[in-house]
């Protein structure tokens, strides 16, 4: 199975704050790599696909990058509802497996 | 707008197997994509089950496989999860998903439903 691993796990940031998370893969997954936000008591919400490209309604102030085994989630200003858990997702080969997830607290 | 809902009892036995439907709506399952499951243990993270193709055709998570059987009904737009041998391991909340596949990965999640294995 190919792992995901997070970096950080968790980081706290203020409102109007540029964030990024990290996500290594194991192996080379192209860039098949999906993001997800996930808030408490809700389903995740889908982000970003193929690294950089956004999912329809999602906001430009997030954005993707990265190919090979290093990829990056950035959140360009930080809003009170961006505060949330965020999850990479490897679908290049099966089992499709994610990151452990980053916390992004006040 | 593509929506998804899973339905299913929320207890089950140990020993026992869990059964869950998702009901699609705003879509066909018999369109171009895959109709997946994902589940998150209480406070941990996500964990990719398998997925189910208009055709019947399945990929499933090793550390699963033996127990996991998913269908399609293409005649109620709704597809299934079938657990077996269910242990405390199982308790988590399950989420029935679409999976546009390279085209744009997982696009929509139901709202999710918790199932707790307990005697």
């Amino acid at each position: 199975d190919i792992q995901m691993t997070q970096s950080p796990s968790s980081l706290s940031a203020s409102v109007g704050d540029r964030v990024t998370i990290t996500c290594r893969a194991s192996q080379r997954i192209s860039n098949y790599v999906a993001w997800f936000q996930q808030k408490p008591g809700k389903a995740p919400k889908s982000l970003i696909y193929a690294a950089s490209s956004l999912q329809s309604g999602v906001p430009s102030k997030f954005s993707g990058s990265g190919s090979g085994t290093d990829f990056s989630l950035t959140i360009s200003s930080l809003q009170p509802e961006d505060f949330a858990t965020y999850y990479c997702q490897q679908y290049n080969s099966y089992p499709r497996t994610f990151g452990q997830g980053t916390k992004v607290e006040i | 707008q593509v929506q998804l809902r899973e339905s299913g009892p929320g207890l089950v036995k140990p020993s026992g197997t869990l059964s869950l439907t998702c009901a699609v709506s705003g879509d066909s399952i018999s369109s171009s994509n895959w109709w997946s499951w994902v589940r998150q243990p209480p406070g941990k993270g996500l964990e990719w089950i398998g997925e189910i193709y208009q055709s019947g055709t399945t990929n499933y998570n090793p550390s699963l496989k033996s127990r996991v059987t998913m269908s399609v009904d293409k005649s109620k737009n709704q597809f299934s999860l079938n657990l077996s041998s269910v242990t405390a391991a199982d308790t988590a909340v399950y989420y029935c998903v679409r999976d546009a596949g390279y085209r744009s990965s997982i696009d929509y999640w139901g709202q999710g439903t918790l199932v707790t294995v307990s005697s």
